[in-house]
């Protein structure tokens, strides 16, 4: 089945303690992203990647890392997590030079204490 | 910058009424445009996409948008809705060139049985 997994789901974590989504995609896809959402203000995206070892700061990068070694995984990285940080998180992934959409996975819920 | 506006942050429709959520974007250049759909407490689906050819795309549901090139509109339509399409809506835009992408602040909407 294609699919997008994240993990965990959820996480509860406190400031400063670093840590990592995972993200990985079974479709082949060389475009991954990541988002956070927030009310009110949608799905903003942190970083994308067009392909391995390729990654470019969305629009509001600040305070995350990202790497892609692999077509698969696109981790998300947050080196000295905040409360501001508490969010829905969600990675996606496409095909860069077909024109499909985005799928996405089903989300991390991050608090910040 | 490319930048997506949805009119609508909260519609409220009873069933079997017609909706219409509006969305403009700002980007000169060739973009691909999408509508998806979030359910409560699920992840993104895409409800519609245009990336080429007839301006009026049909989506899933009974979805369809119209893109208007010249108004930079996208504007997401549903001669009758039901209650089980009570969900939020994103509008979003995606740069082919620089591969960024950019989502509305999204539409929440309420159907009234």
């Amino acid at each position: 089945e294609a699919q997008v997994t994240q993990n965990p789901r959820y996480l509860i974590t406190v400031t400063g303690k670093k840590l990592t989504v995972t993200c990985s995609q079974n479709m082949n896809h060389e475009y991954m992203s990541w988002y956070r959402q927030d009310p009110g203000l949608g799905l903003r995206q942190i970083y994308y990647s067009m392909n391995v070892e390729v990654t470019d700061k969305g629009d509001v990068p600040e305070g995350y890392k990202v790497s892609r070694k692999e077509k698969r995984n696109f981790p998300l990285i947050l080196e000295s997590p905040s409360p501001n940080q508490t969010s829905l998180y969600f990675c996606a992934s496409s095909h860069r030079d077909r024109n499909t959409e985005a799928f996405f996975g089903q989300g991390t819920r991050l608090t910040v204490v | 910058a490319q930048s997506v506006s949805q009119h609508n942050h909260h519609v409220i429709l009873s069933e079997a009424a017609s909706l219409e959520l509006g969305c403009n974007y700002s980007y000169g250049g060739t973009v691909n445009l999408f509508w998806y759909v979030q359910y409560p407490g699920q992840h993104l689906q895409l409800l519609l996409k245009y990336f080429s050819g007839d301006p009026l795309v049909k989506g899933i549901k009974g979805f369809e948008a119209e893109f208007i090139k010249s108004k930079f509109s996208f504007n997401l339509r549903k001669p009758s809705v039901q209650w089980s399409d009570t969900a939020e809506y994103f509008c979003a835009v995606h740069n082919t060139n620089a591969g960024k992408s950019t989502f509305g602040d999204g539409t929440t909407l309420t159907v009234k049985p």
